[in-house]
């Protein structure tokens, strides 16, 4: 079973923020962020592997609570290059087997 | 340094008919793993392939093979041919945590 995301679909305005959360019915080991915009390959934000962890990507960062299997996305001050497509990602332990959430579409408006 | 690079990029194929996608890593990336995405949806997970084994495999019929080449280079190959295997097909490699992908070979059936 895939990671659910929520929520699926977001608007903002410039200089907003959001959350992006992703839950796994499953234990979560390593979370992985990445961005894709309509065309384009998923590009790679961030991973983490610790529960607890946080980290920083600019104006982008996230949290992983391994307790609660659950990661969030923290974009502050959004800008208009953040638009795009959202995806968590982890991998299933012991089988190799990469899963990707479900997806939340961000669209930052001027 | 190159990324992924994946070829051909764009493909059209008759229903029946066989295809090979081909995905060089970057360099010095032992780990090469294949994705489809339908348009709308997430990535799917095909195959994870590290030193030439197939390492995971995703719920794909036997239609679906891949084999990875001692450069570590890969092959997705896909036989008989279905118009639900119209996709973008994503090819990522990695070294130690997070992937990176490559632009795609987008597969159209007809």
């Amino acid at each position: 079973q895939q990671p659910v995301q929520s929520p699926q679909a977001v608007i903002l305005r410039e200089g907003e923020d959001a959350v992006i959360n992703c839950s796994s019915s499953k234990a979560l080991y390593s979370v992985h962020w990445y961005r894709q915009k309509h065309g384009e390959a998923p590009v790679f934000l961030m991973i983490l592997l610790k529960g607890g962890e946080q980290k920083g990507h600019e104006k982008i960062s996230a949290s992983f609570n391994e307790k609660k299997q659950q990661s969030s996305l923290y974009l502050t001050a959004s800008q208009l290059s953040y638009s795009g497509t959202y995806f968590c990602g982890t991998e299933e332990p012991g089988t190799y087997k990469y899963i990707f959430g479900t997806g939340t579409r961000l669209k930052v408006l001027a | 340094d190159a990324g992924v690079t994946q070829s051909p990029t764009h493909l059209i194929k008759t229903r029946g008919q066989h295809v090979t996608l081909r995905c060089s890593p970057i360099s010095g990336h032992k780990s090469v793993s294949w994705y489809q995405q339908v348009l709308g949806q997430g990535p799917q997970f095909i195959f994870q392939y590290y030193e030439k084994e197939e390492r995971g495999r995703g719920n794909f019929p036997d239609r679906f093979s891949a084999r990875q080449f001692p450069n570590y280079s890969s092959e997705l190959n896909v036989n008989a041919l279905l118009l639900g295997d119209s996709a973008l097909y994503l090819c990522a490699s990695s070294y130690i945590s997070g992937y990176t992908f490559g632009s795609g070979t987008r597969l159209t059936v007809v």
